[in-house]
């Protein structure tokens, strides 16, 4: 059965420094988000992209954050300068063009600790 | 008012009980909605789509009430394995997801 992977499972990084989370999605979806849960807390939607552009975003999706997908299977999410309260479990998911019930397909995410 | 409204529980229940999950969304333009089970530091997992006329899935049942912005979720014949994070999501017309703070269920002996 077709899945979305992520990488790393987890990452630790010091505060101001430069992640990257890797994501690959599902080989025939064409949108793509980014969620993020702290611990404890709900799910956030981050930002969705399609057609190699940011559809949406939230107010958390702020400069510090970007998303590209530098080739036909990656889609990764940057953050420049980490906070803090970047700390989270990060996911990806994706969803395919049409049809069916619009269902999203999430990563198994990745853990960010920011020290 | 918050988007989609769940109560956080938990449920504790006996093996083979039935247990009945409720949520409230407060935009009307939401488009589709969905359970999802999360289990602990995973991942959400999508449990089933909710419709109108209402949908089964095995000892699952949920059910869409557009008019009164409510949906649920019937849990029949509780196994230990239910023991989870259910998740009420609920996509808006942009298509991204907008999710609950989930309803906890623990399944016990």
């Amino acid at each position: 059965e077709p899945e979305v992977t992520q990488t790393p499972s987890h990452q630790v990084t010091q505060m101001g420094q430069e992640v990257i989370l890797r994501c690959v999605p599902i080989s025939n979806h064409l949108y793509f988000y980014w969620y993020r849960q702290i611990l404890g807390q709900k799910v956030e939607f981050l930002v969705s992209f399609y057609n190699n552009e940011i559809s949406e975003k939230s107010e958390i999706f702020d400069d510090q954050f970007s998303v590209e997908r530098p080739d036909g299977s990656n889609f990764t999410l940057k953050i420049r300068s980490t906070k803090l309260e970047d700390s989270a479990m990060y996911f990806c998911a994706s969803r395919a063009l049409a049809g069916g019930d619009n269902e999203q397909f999430f990563g198994p995410g990745t853990r960010l600790t920011v020290l | 008012r918050k988007e989609v409204e769940q109560d956080p529980g938990p449920f504790n229940v006996p093996e083979g009980a039935t247990v009945a999950f409720n949520c409230t969304y407060s935009n009307s333009a939401s488009q589709s909605f969905f359970w999802y089970r999360q289990d602990c530091r995973k991942e959400p997992k999508l449990l089933m789509s909710v419709y109108s006329s209402g949908n089964e899935d095995g000892r699952f049942t949920a059910q869409l009430n557009r008019a009164s912005q409510y949906i649920s979720l019937l849990i029949r014949d509780s196994k230990l394995s239910d023991s989870a994070t259910y998740l009420c999501v609920v996509m808006d017309s942009s298509y991204k997801l907008i999710f609950g703070s989930g309803t906890r269920l623990l399944v016990r002996p």
